[in-house]
Formats: structure tokens, C-alpha cells, sequence
């Protein structure tokens, strides 16, 4: 079955760097998603994206946070200053309609900010 | 936000019997509910979803439903398997397709 992939597995990075995680979804999705779940608590809706804007975003989703589609299969997520609060696993996922189709997440990056 | 509650943080059960994950939500705007499973080290996966417009959807092993006047969901799992063994979400979605999922409650189904 198709798949989401993400990169890096984990990833530490010094508060205030830079950090971009990537997201390749499925090949013929077209509505690509992150959340993120920090340790413990749920899992919470970051932003959407579809035809090269975004869609919806969260209140967690502020300046620090863009996302970007380079080219036809990478999805990315740039936190330009990390925070510690903003360590947490961070999940790509896509879809093929936006008609609340199931969602297929990858495997996620494990983001630790120290 | 608490707009997707599951107020159990864990759950045991033996092997063949019922597992019950219950969920509860405030906002009677989500018109779909979803449950997905997630093991260690893994994103979560689709398991069953419903419409609002439904009560009840089965699957196999799993069934869900759905009582809109309590707001409140529920996802049996007959019989469980140790294979269940996950920490199994509720996610509550609205028209804009704006998913809010609930904390979680981790199923140990015992051999």
C-alpha cells in the first residue's frame, strides 16, 4: 500500500535554529496536512495545504511556522526560530479528496529543541 | 481546546473479550468521526470512520457509534486481539475538513 514518508526520523536542533521537516505523500493526494503531537498530550491540527496555498491553519500555526511545496512530491514544514515548547513529533499527512477522506499519516519526525 | 475529549487514558482487557474506547465532543459541527490506531514509532492509521447521519458503522471486528444526542462515540472491538494493542484516537472532523482529534486511550489487550 502507499505510503507517507517522512525525514528525518529525529532531528535535535539548538533553540532558535532553523529546522525543516519533510514530507513526501502519496503520489496522487492532493490535500497535504501537519499536526503535531507533543509528548503525552493529543495530537493537534498545525495547517492544510491544497493547490499551493494553504488551506486552513491552526493558532499554533504563527509566523514561525511555513509550509511549502517545492516541487511535485516534497512537503515541508520550516520553523524559521525553535522554541523548547515546539519540541514534539510531527506528522505529515495527505489525502486524495477533501470530503473527510481517512487521512494517511507518515511515520513522523521526532523534533527535539534544547 | 477540549473540543474532543476521551476521558479514559488507558484500557485492559483479555484476549476474546470486548474492548470499549468511548470519546466525547462539545462542537455540534463536526458532521464526521474517525478512530485511528497508532502503535510506538508510527503515525497513527485510519481504522473506521462514521457521518453524522449514521448511528452505527461495522467493519470486521470493529463497529463504531454514534450517539449525537449525548455527543458521544464510541468503538467496540469484538473479539479483542493482542494485535489491538495501541493507543487508539478520536478525531471529530468539521465541513471545512478542520480535524480536532482527542488525547488518546492506550488499549493493552492481555494473551
Amino acid at each position: 500500500e502507499p505510503e507517507v514518508t517522512q525525514t528525518p526520523s529525529h532531528q535535535v536542533t539548538q533553540m532558535g535554529q532553523e529546522v525543516i521537516l519533510r514530507c513526501v505523500p502519496i503520489s496522487n493526494h492532493l490535500y497535504f496536512y501537519w499536526y503535531r503531537q507533543i509528548l503525552g498530550q493529543k495530537v493537534e491540527f498545525l495547517v492544510s495545504f491544497y493547490n499551493n496555498e494553504i488551506s486552513e491553519k491552526s493558532e499554533i500555526f504563527d509566523d514561525q511556522f511555513s509550509v511549502e511545496r517545492p516541487d511535485g512530491s516534497n512537503f515541508t514544514l520550516k520553523i524559521r526560530s525553535t522554541k523548547l515548547e515546539d519540541s514534539a513529533m510531527y506528522f505529515c499527512a495527505s489525502t486524495l479528496r477533501d470530503t473527510n477522506e481517512k487521512l494517511f499519516f507518515g511515520s513522523g519526525t521526532q523534533l527535539s529543541v534544547l | 481546546d477540549q473540543q474532543v475529549k476521551q476521558n479514559s487514558p488507558s484500557l485492559s482487557v483479555q484476549e476474546g473479550r470486548i474492548s470499549i474506547l468511548n470519546c466525547d465532543y462539545t462542537n455540534s459541527m463536526f458532521d464526521y468521526f474517525l478512530w485511528y490506531k497508532k502503535y510506538p514509532a508510527e503515525g497513527p492509521t485510519f481504522l473506521i470512520s462514521i457521518s453524522s447521519i449514521k448511528d452505527k458503522n461495522e467493519d470486521g471486528r470493529f463497529t463504531v457509534f454514534l450517539n449525537k444526542s449525548a455527543k458521544h462515540l464510541s468503538l467496540h472491538i469484538v473479539p479483542s486481539q493482542p494485535g489491538d494493542s495501541a493507543v487508539y484516537f478520536c478525531a471529530a472532523s468539521m465541513p471545512n475538513n478542520d480535524m480536532r482529534f482527542g488525547a488518546g486511550t492506550r488499549l493493552t489487550v492481555k494473551p
